[in-house]
């Protein structure tokens, strides 16, 4: 089925360990987009791209890096994973209009 | 900048009773509004969405929300509550400055009493 995909669904990770969340969609939408969920705070943007090669910064884009060589793949890379990083982390795809299409969430545990 | 408030973090309602759901919302512009659902431990699923069409925007599961740019208010409604209603709601505001980046509020938890 079409749609966003995202491994893993759970993780957990040491302090000062790196890892890298999997976001891929088969839709060719040409916008990707990585938020986080924090209790109290709703989703907040992390980085986002607008195409393959391109990516900027969102709201919190501090302890994470992205790349996007393809327009299908969008993965977030914590480089060196801090307790304040646990969160619930969703990346999302959209089409030229406002049709967001959000995958179902990896929670990130890090102590 | 364009931001959303919303104005109660958590509102109960008795099961069909109407739902009411508030968000005010700062913009530079004229706004694209939305509400996402979250069910307990699961994605998030649009509800409705404005985009400077009619005012008064209809959306699943019987919710809707009227724009009202003199109080700069997009708040949602239902009629009736129903017990599967029970759900973090957010409302979401888009930047309309070529990414169309959402930015959310920091949500509303709805308890639905039987």
């Amino acid at each position: 089925n079409a749609g966003v995909t995202q491994t893993p669904k759970f993780q957990v990770l040491k302090t000062g360990q790196s890892m890298t969340l999997q976001c891929a969609q088969d839709m060719n939408h040409e916008y990707m987009s990585w938020y986080r969920q924090d209790p109290g705070m709703g989703l907040r943007l992390i980085h986002y791209s607008v195409g393959a090669g391109i990516t900027d910064q969102g709201e919190v884009p501090n302890g994470y890096n992205v790349s996007r060589s393809t327009t299908e793949d969008f993965p977030l890379r914590l480089l060196s994973a801090a307790p304040s990083q646990t969160s619930v982390y969703f990346c999302a795809s959209r089409n030229t209009g406002y049709g967001y299409t959000f995958g179902s969430g990896t929670r990130l545990t890090v102590v | 900048a364009q931001s959303v408030t919303q104005l109660d973090s958590h509102v109960s309602v008795s099961e069909g009773t109407p739902v009411l759901l508030r968000c005010n919302y700062s913009s530079s512009y004229s706004p694209s509004l939305f509400w996402y659902v979250q069910h307990p431990n699961k994605g998030l699923q649009l509800l409705l969405k404005y985009t400077s069409a009619a005012t008064l925007v209809k959306g699943i599961n019987g919710f809707e929300a009227e724009f009202k740019k003199s109080e700069t208010s997009f708040h949602l409604t239902k009629p009736s509550a129903h017990m599967s209603d029970a759900a973090e709601y957010f409302c979401v505001v888009s930047d309309q400055t070529g990414a169309n980046n959402l930015f959310f509020g920091t949500g509303t938890r709805l308890t639905v009493i039987p």
